[in-house]
């Protein structure tokens, strides 16, 4: 059964540095996500993105983060200049459409900023 | 804004015994819920969702839309059902979930 993928498992940086996670949704889905997991917390919705644009986003995705499509496989987010509360799990979803059709989430990044 | 909550941090039950997870939400127009489940060292995977009036695994959940309510429930826990349990909702034509903290569901023998 195919299954979103995500790269690195763990990501460990400085205060301060610029970090990509990186996604492979599952090849035939239209729509991906990001959301993330700060300990202890909820799973928060970050992005929404499809057509090679954002279709929504939360208050937390201010201009620190991006996301891009770079080829037609990948699905990234860019942090820039981490903080120490970016320090949270990130899952990457993707499904087929919207509306009706289930997210399908990777594994995750945990990513911890020092 | 939409929310949900989940009031219970762990629920610890034994096998054999009924289940019920809660799940409140307050959104002012129509809600699609879901239940996702993540078992140890695995993804979050959708259990159930309110549209399609399953039962996967067992479980069911009704959507409750005077009580604001969508409990999973299961009349016999089984060892396997140890996992987290995340209750989410879907609001309109967003298509973002909003999640509960979750509840840990622990069987014991």
């Amino acid at each position: 059964e195919p299954e979103v993928t995500q790269t690195p498992s763990h990501q460990v940086t400085q205060m301060g540095q610029e970090v990509i996670l990186r996604c492979v949704p599952i090849s035939n889905h239209l729509y991906f996500y990001w959301y993330r997991q700060i300990l202890g917390q909820k799973v928060e919705f970050l992005v929404s993105f499809y057509n090679n644009e954002i279709s929504e986003k939360s208050e937390i995705f201010d201009d620190q983060f991006s996301v891009e499509r770079p080829d037609g496989s990948n699905f990234t987010l860019k942090i820039r200049s981490t903080k120490l509360e970016d320090s949270a799990m990130y899952f990457c979803a993707s499904s087929l459409d919207t509306l009706s059709y289930e997210q399908y989430f990777g594994p995750g990044t945990r990513l911890t900023v020092t | 804004a939409q929310r949900v909550t989940q009031p219970e941090k762990l629920l610890s039950v034994f096998k054999g015994a009924p289940v019920e997870l809660k799940c409140n939400y307050s959104y002012s127009g129509s809600p699609e819920l879901f239940w996702y489940v993540q078992y140890s060292r695995q993804r979050l995977q959708l259990l159930l969702r309110h549209i399609s009036r399953e039962s996967i695994k067992g479980f069911t959940a009704d959507l409750n839309k005077g009580e604001t309510s969508f409990h999973l429930k299961k009349p016999f826990a089984q060892e396997e059902d140890s996992a987290m349990y995340y209750c989410a909702l879907r609001a309109g034509t967003a298509s973002k979930l909003t999640f509960g903290t979750g509840t840990r569901l622990q069987v014991t023998l």
